[in-house]
C-alpha cells in the first residue's frame, strides 16, 4: 500500500526566502506525481505534475524534482511571498487515477 | 474553459438522513473521481467514473456510492449519515487528452456538516 509522508507538517518563513518542501514514498511503481496548493476551507489548485519518466518540472518560481528510486519529490519555491501562504500536498498516481495524498505542509510566508 | 464545479457547497444534515453530491467535470473530461477531506485522515479516495462506469473504488463502506450520467457529470451519494461523514467532499476531473497523463483538476467542493 502506497504511503505518502510529507516534512515539515508546517513552516514559517520571512519573504524572500528560498524553501524547500518535501515529499516521501513508499512504492516508486507511479505513474505521475502532482503538487497541489490548498487555501483554507477551498477547493485544491493544481501546481506541477511530473511524470514517471521525468526528474524535474519548472513553473514560473515553482520547480518540483522526482527521484523514483529514493521515494522522494521535493517542492522548490523560490523567492517566496505572503501570497504563496497556504497548505501544500503532493500526490501520487499509481495509473488508477486514485490519487494517494500526503498530510500536506502548511506554509507561512511573513511580511 | 470553465472549472470543476460542485453544488452545493454548503451542507447541513442530521444523522441518519441521506446526501447527494454533484459534480460537473471540465468539458470534454470523461473521468470524475470523489475525494474525502478530513482533519483527522487528510484526503482519502472514494471512487472514480469514466464514461458512466466505475473504474475504481476506494476503502468507504456501502453507504457511500455514485453514479456518472451520459455527459459526464456525477453525483455521490451517502445514506444513513453519521456524525463522522463530516467533511469537505471534493470532486476531481481529468482526461488523458488534456496535457496527457490524467492531470486531475479540482472543483471548490462541497463542505458536509452531520448534526
Amino acid at each position: 500500500k502506497q504511503e505518502v509522508t510529507q516534512i515539515p507538517a508546517a513552516l514559517s518563513v520571512p519573504e524572500g526566502e528560498n524553501l524547500v518542501l518535501n515529499c516521501s514514498f513508499t512504492d516508486s511503481a507511479i505513474y505521475n506525481l502532482q503538487w497541489f496548493r490548498q487555501d483554507p476551507g477551498k477547493g485544491l489548485t493544481s501546481l506541477l505534475l511530473i511524470q514517471s519518466s521525468q526528474r524535474e518540472q519548472t513553473s514560473g518560481r515553482l520547480n518540483a524534482s522526482l527521484d523514483k528510486s529514493s521515494g522522494r519529490s521535493t517542492l522548490y519555491i523560490a523567492a517566496s511571498q505572503p501570497g504563496d501562504s497556504a497548505t501544500y500536498l503532493c500526490a501520487l498516481d499509481t495509473g488508477r487515477r486514485a490519487l494517494t495524498f500526503g498530510s500536506g505542509t502548511r506554509l507561512q510566508v511573513q511580511p | 474553459k470553465a472549472g470543476v464545479t460542485q453544488t452545493p457547497r454548503y451542507l447541513i444534515k442530521t444523522r441518519g438522513q441521506q446526501v447527494t453530491l454533484s459534480c460537473s467535470p471540465i468539458s470534454g473530461h470523461r473521468s470524475v473521481s470523489w475525494y474525502q477531506q478530513t482533519p483527522g485522515q487528510g484526503l482519502q479516495f472514494l471512487f472514480e467514473y469514466f464514461s458512466e462506469t466505475q473504474r475504481n473504488k476506494g476503502n468507504f463502506p456501502g453507504r457511500f456510492s455514485g453514479r456518472q450520467f451520459s455527459n459526464s457529470r456525477s453525483e455521490m451519494n451517502v445514506s444513513t449519515l453519521e456524525l463522522g461523514d463530516s467533511a469537505l467532499y471534493l470532486c476531481a476531473s481529468s482526461s488523458p487528452r488534456d496535457r496527457g497523463f490524467n492531470e486531475q483538476y479540482f472543483g471548490p467542493g462541497t463542505r458536509l456538516t452531520v448534526t
